[in-house]
């Protein structure tokens, strides 16, 4: 079955330091990854999207995730967080479908940033 | 921007009832999503439209039913409301047919009592 999988249900961080979240996928290809994050009281916003080419994907507010296919992995990172990247973050994946277009969601992760 | 808007932010309801939840968007979006996201659980699909008048279930359906009657415009409904329907729904939008960014809307916290 296709799934995504977010193994980290919490992490806190200190304001200023560096970010990695983790995300694995299983899919019978290489499924187009998604990274959404939610603020509090808010929807889901896109930090940013892998369909294919360069493995390096850059996104809004300073985030980069790295395709590895040998992983299965989609991790997201940023250098230095702000208190203001305390949210809930998802990922997602997809395959093409005649019609449709559905995405698979991960768990999410909660990250706190400390000051 | 894509804007999507969902009728209520919040809702209490009683067991039993028929509940309806709205969602609008503006972008001219040929394929809308209904999920509810659960704490831990993450965000599970109950049903998507890629078309009017078309739909197709999700992971998670029962309970459940949809209309899209027009291409902006799509509706969730709770047919018999039951405590185990409390939760947070989200409505979303996107272009086009196969995987593509999904635009959500600010999501109706719905509580049944």
């Amino acid at each position: 079955a296709q799934s995504v999988t977010q193994p980290d249900i919490h992490i806190t961080v200190s304001e200023g330091a560096s970010l990695e979240l983790r995300c694995n996928y299983s899919y019978g290809a290489t499924p187009y990854l998604f990274w959404y994050v939610q603020s509090p009281g808010q929807g889901l916003q896109l930090l940013l999207k892998y369909f294919s080419g360069d493995t390096l994907v850059q996104g809004i507010k300073g985030f980069e995730a790295e395709f590895k296919r040998s992983q299965s992995s989609f991790n997201l990172r940023k250098p230095s967080v702000h208190w203001s990247d305390a949210a809930e973050y998802f990922c997602a994946g997809g395959m093409i479908k005649a019609a449709g277009n559905k995405l698979t969601f991960g768990g999410g992760t909660r990250v706190l940033v400390k000051p | 921007d894509v804007k999507v808007t969902q009728s209520s932010r919040y809702l209490v309801k009683r067991t039993g009832e028929k509940v309806f939840l709205e969602c609008v968007q503006d972008m001219d979006h040929e394929n809308m999503f209904w999920y509810r996201q659960d704490p831990g659980l993450g965000l599970r699909l109950i049903y998507f439209s890629y078309d009017v008048k078309m739909k197709e279930k999700g992971d998670i359906p029962e309970g459940y039913s949809v209309s899209r009657e027009k291409k902006e415009r799509f509706s969730l409904i709770l047919e018999s409301a039951s405590t185990n329907q409390t939760s947070m729904y989200l409505c979303a939008s996107s272009l086009r047919a196969g995987p593509d960014t999904q635009y959500f809307g600010p999501g109706t916290r719905l509580t049944v009592l």
